[in-house]
């Protein structure tokens, strides 16, 4: 089955570049899109964007400024840069696979811990 | 963006119990509306899609129900392990959004 993994540095200083891969294995990135979502220190789930397999993507306005998605077909991976951290995007970082019609995400890698501190 | 508003914020029940959770949309999002499960140090899990479609793997005693604004997810006999928080997403419109989460814990 699909497994997602992400990877990249557990640690960024303020006003640096976030910079995180997902990795797609069993499968491939055809037909779906390719999600971002964080979760801060004991909040809930905040949506960052996805990127459909064809490269065309959609962010979510309150960070769209600061996100650039891409997707590498050949490598199987899709990846998030985030400009100009701060604290506030200290977060648990998962990316995941979401259906194209419904847009449920049912693939969900283990997540990543980001902390930005200088 | 549209607004998720779930309660209770949290509960606790026993094992067997059936619990309800309701999800509300600031506006329509038609059946545009999943269910996740996280339990903790976890990723989420999906339960439920498009309001009412049971995910592969999951157990039947997990259901969903609403259409428009008004969304429930119902537990039907409570096991230990569904000792977790539950969110409720829209994925109707752009940008995607969550609600706050109900903590669902076993007596």
């Amino acid at each position: 089955q699909v497994q997602l993994q992400e990877s990249g540095p557990g640690l960024v200083k303020p006003s640096e570049t976030l910079s995180l891969t997902c990795t797609v294995s069993g499968g491939s990135t055809s037909d779906f899109y390719w999600s971002w979502i964080r979760q801060s220190p004991g909040k809930g789930l905040e949506w960052i964007g996805y990127i459909y397999y064809t490269g065309s993507p959609d962010y979510n306005p309150s960070l769209k400024s600061r996100v650039t998605m891409s997707i590498d077909k050949s490598k199987n991976q899709f990846s998030l840069k985030m400009h100009s951290v701060t604290a506030a995007d200290t977060a648990v970082y998962y990316c995941g696979r979401t259906s194209s019609g419904w847009t449920y995400t049912d693939v969900w890698g283990n997540g990543t811990t980001v902390t930005v501190s200088s | 963006d549209i607004q998720m508003t779930q309660s209770p914020s949290s509960l606790s029940a026993s094992v067997g119990d059936s619990v309800t959770i309701t999800c509300r949309a600031s506006q329509g999002v038609t059946n545009y509306l999943n269910w996740y499960q996280q339990r903790p140090g976890n990723a989420p899990k999906l339960l439920i899609y498009a309001a009412s479609g049971l995910q592969s793997g999951v157990p039947s005693r997990f259901s969903g129900s609403g259409s428009g604004t008004d969304f429930t997810l119902t537990i039907s006999s409570l096991q230990p392990e569904d000792s977790a928080t539950y969110y409720c997403q829209q994925s109707s419109s752009s940008p995607l959004t969550f609600g706050g989460g109900t903590r669902v814990e076993i007596k």
